[in-house]
């Protein structure tokens, strides 16, 4: 298994571009989880999406971002119009959740880092 | 108040000694814990899960004290490799597993 795949792994942009990241989930899970990590915040879970449906974007900065999974095996998180205080690395993880145990093991991929200049 | 609150550290410490990390959480009714561990400019990774009975793993003891709604990590005879920061992670069921990260706690074992 190749595990969660994101793409860019780095991307550097200038204010008020637009900024899509993409993540591929491990075939199977059902969950799917978008996360910012920033020194100063630490890792901020902005959504999750269950069987491709948002469950909670409660952790969505404001309007500009925006989460889609069309399909068991894609998802993206968009900026736009991206700034400054958007830089941080965007971490997307997936998960098998075992309901009964209350369990649910996240594997992340490597992380997309997003410098706004 | 944060949901996961974590002492950030650091803590350093000489190879060899025995380091805690605790931490607390906000919501009584969440259901399953776990410390995961980020390395520099890595991905988290699960470390390990944290029952009430208390667990081990080789050289790392994770306990959960659901009264206090607290989570600590025990790591003994310190490796240069323990370098990390440690998550504190709590699975909360709203409608679907929210998965809640601690901001971490940072260790530095020195030779």
């Amino acid at each position: 298994d190749a595990g969660v795949i994101q793409s860019p792994r780095h991307e550097v942009t200038e204010m008020g571009q637009e900024v899509t990241l993409r993540c591929k989930p491990i075939s199977g899970h059902d969950y799917l989880f978008w996360y910012r990590q920033t020194m100063m915040r630490g890792l901020e879970l902005l959504i999750y999406f269950n069987n491709n449906v948002p469950i909670d974007d409660s952790g969505m900065p404001e309007d500009r971002f925006s989460a889609k999974m069309p399909n068991a095996s894609f998802s993206t998180l968009k900026i736009q119009p991206s700034e400054p205080r958007d830089s941080a690395v965007y971490f997307c993880a997936s998960s098998y959740a075992r309901l009964l145990s209350g369990a649910n093991v996240l594997t992340f991929g490597a992380g997309s880092r997003l410098t706004v200049l | 108040r944060k949901e996961v609150e974590q002492d950030p550290g650091p803590f350093n410490v000489p190879e060899g000694a025995t380091v805690a990390f605790n931490c607390t959480y906000s919501n009584s009714a969440s259901q399953s814990f776990f410390w995961y561990r980020q390395d520099c400019r890595k991905e988290p990774k699960l470390l390990m899960s944290v029952y009430s009975s208390g667990n081990e793993d080789g050289r790392f003891t994770a306990q959960l004290n659901r009264a206090s709604q607290y989570i600590s990590l025990l790591i003994r005879d310190s490796k240069l490799s323990d370098s990390a920061t440690y998550l504190c992670v709590v699975n909360l069921y709203t409608g679907g597993f929210k998965t809640i990260f601690g901001a971490g706690t940072r260790l530095f074992v020195k030779a």
